[in-house]
């Protein structure tokens, strides 16, 4: 299985701050990769495909980069509606994995 | 507007089974893959299993290979997830997703516990 490794596990930030979350790949997949939001009670949401693609309706601060094995997921200025858990999520193999989330809180 | 309904959680016992259904409309059912991911409480998102808009293709994590049986019935645009041999470790919510790489859209999830 393909083993993503998503780091920091949770990260405090301030309004209008840039956040970066990493996440790599065991192996490589391309671009390959989702990336996905989870708030507090609700199903998680899909923002950003093939790596780099933003998901129709989501904010442009919301970006993503990488290829291969390593992979960047950006807010570029945090809002407080941005307060969820981040996954990234790999499709070039079965089974399909996460990573182990990342928290993103406001300081 | 695409909908994924969730049903059929609930308590059952160690070794026990359960059948979770997953109703979708708004969308061309058969068209698509079909996908469950599990979240233990507190913890992250689990793949389980997905199953190909035709049904002839199954694929499985292998924590539940032999044990989990996803199905489809493309008439009544329902998913299902027949699961036998319940063990603790499967407590989760279960997610209904439509599609087998990108889930673009999810259900709300239906809680299965399994007590220890």
């Amino acid at each position: 299985d393909i083993q993503m490794t998503q780091s920091p596990s949770s990260l405090s930030a301030s309004i209008g701050d840039r956040v970066t979350i990493t996440c790599q790949a065991s192996q490589d997949i391309s671009n390959y990769l989702n990336w996905y939001q989870q708030k507090s009670g609700k199903a998680p949401k899909l923002l950003i495909y093939d790596a780099s693609n933003l998901e129709t309706g989501v904010p442009s601060r919301f970006s993503g980069s990488g290829s291969g094995t390593d992979f960047t997921f950006t807010i570029s200025s945090l809002q407080p509606e941005d307060i969820a858990t981040y996954y990234c999520q790999q499709y070039d193999n079965l089974p399909r994995t996460f990573g182990q989330g990342t928290k993103v809180e406001i300081k | 507007e695409v909908q994924l309904v969730e049903s059929g959680g609930g308590l059952v016992q160690p070794g026990g089974s359960l059948r979770l259904s997953c109703v979708a409309s708004g969308f061309t059912f058969s068209d698509y893959w079909m996908s469950w991911v599990r979240q233990a409480p507190g913890k992250g998102l689990e793949w389980v299993a997905n199953v190909k808009y035709d049904g002839s293709e199954k694929h499985y994590v292998d924590s539940v290979k032999g044990r989990f049986t996803i199905s489809r019935d493309n008439a009544q645009n329902s998913l299902y997830l027949q699961m036998n041999s319940l063990r603790a470790e499967d407590t989760a919510l279960y997610y209904c997703a439509r599609g087998t790489g990108t889930a673009r859209h999810w259900g709300q999830g239906t809680l299965v516990t399994v007590p220890s």
